[in-house]
């Protein structure tokens, strides 16, 4: 059974740029979450997606916003970049809530220039 | 409150000890919590997970201890080995989000 995957691994962007990070999660798995790690915040929450429907979202400003598409796969978009927002960018997926076993991707390692 | 604050920050044991990383929780509605280990350039790997209505919970040489009435849960490694070294987390589940822990470091030393 495949894991999760994120694309793409690495990312080098210039400030007020913006990106589009991809998310397929595992097959089956219907609820997908996006985390930011960074050394000083460590693990920090974004969103969680359920059936194409965001549930819940962490404090973030408004430039951080995600989908999910029927298929399961998300995708999150970061505008006008900013230094701080490098960091590496995690999707988890589980079966239906995330206080059931949660699977987390590679990540997608976000540098900011 | 939601937080989970995790200790020590770091750990450093030899080969065969039994390295115990704590966390500690405020939010009753907090219903579900798993450890994950991360190594260098991966992401956290689902280790073990506990609910809180049962104290203890072993897998393999993972074992959680939860105590409910004293808000923490703690992750305890059998015989250590050099490839368990890696950053540990806790995390506590509610309203479909993880709450993580700020990360151990463990170094097991041959």
């Amino acid at each position: 059974k495949a894991g999760v995957t994120q694309t793409p691994r690495y990312l080098i962007k210039t400030r007020g740029q913006q990106v589009t990070l991809s998310c397929s999660p595992i097959s089956g798995h219907r609820s997908v979450s996006w985390y930011q790690q960074t050394p000083g915040q460590g693990l920090q929450f974004l969103f969680e997606y359920f059936s194409e429907t965001q549930r819940n979202k962490g404090n973030f400003p408004g430039r951080f916003s995600g989908r999910q598409f029927s298929n399961s796969r998300s995708e999150m978009n970061v505008s006008t970049l900013e230094l701080g927002d490098s960091a590496l960018y995690l999707c988890a997926s589980s079966l239906n809530t995330l206080n059931t076993e949660a699977f987390f991707g590679q990540g997608t390692r976000l540098t900011v220039v | 409150q939601q937080q989970v604050k995790q200790s020590p920050q770091s750990l450093i044991v030899q080969k065969g000890g039994i390295p115990i990383i704590n966390c500690a929780y405020e939010n009753t509605a907090f219903d579900y919590f798993p450890w994950y280990q991360q190594f260098p350039g991966k992401g956290p790997a689902l280790l073990i997970a506990i609910r809180p209505d049962v104290s203890e919970k072993k897998e393999g040489r993972f074992t959680i201890s939860f105590n409910k009435s004293a808000k923490q849960f703690s992750l305890h490694i059998m015989d250590s080995q050099p490839g368990d070294s890696a950053t540990y987390f806790c995390a506590a589940s509610i309203e479909e989000k993880l709450v993580f822990g700020k990360g151990t470091k463990l170094t097991v030393n041959p």
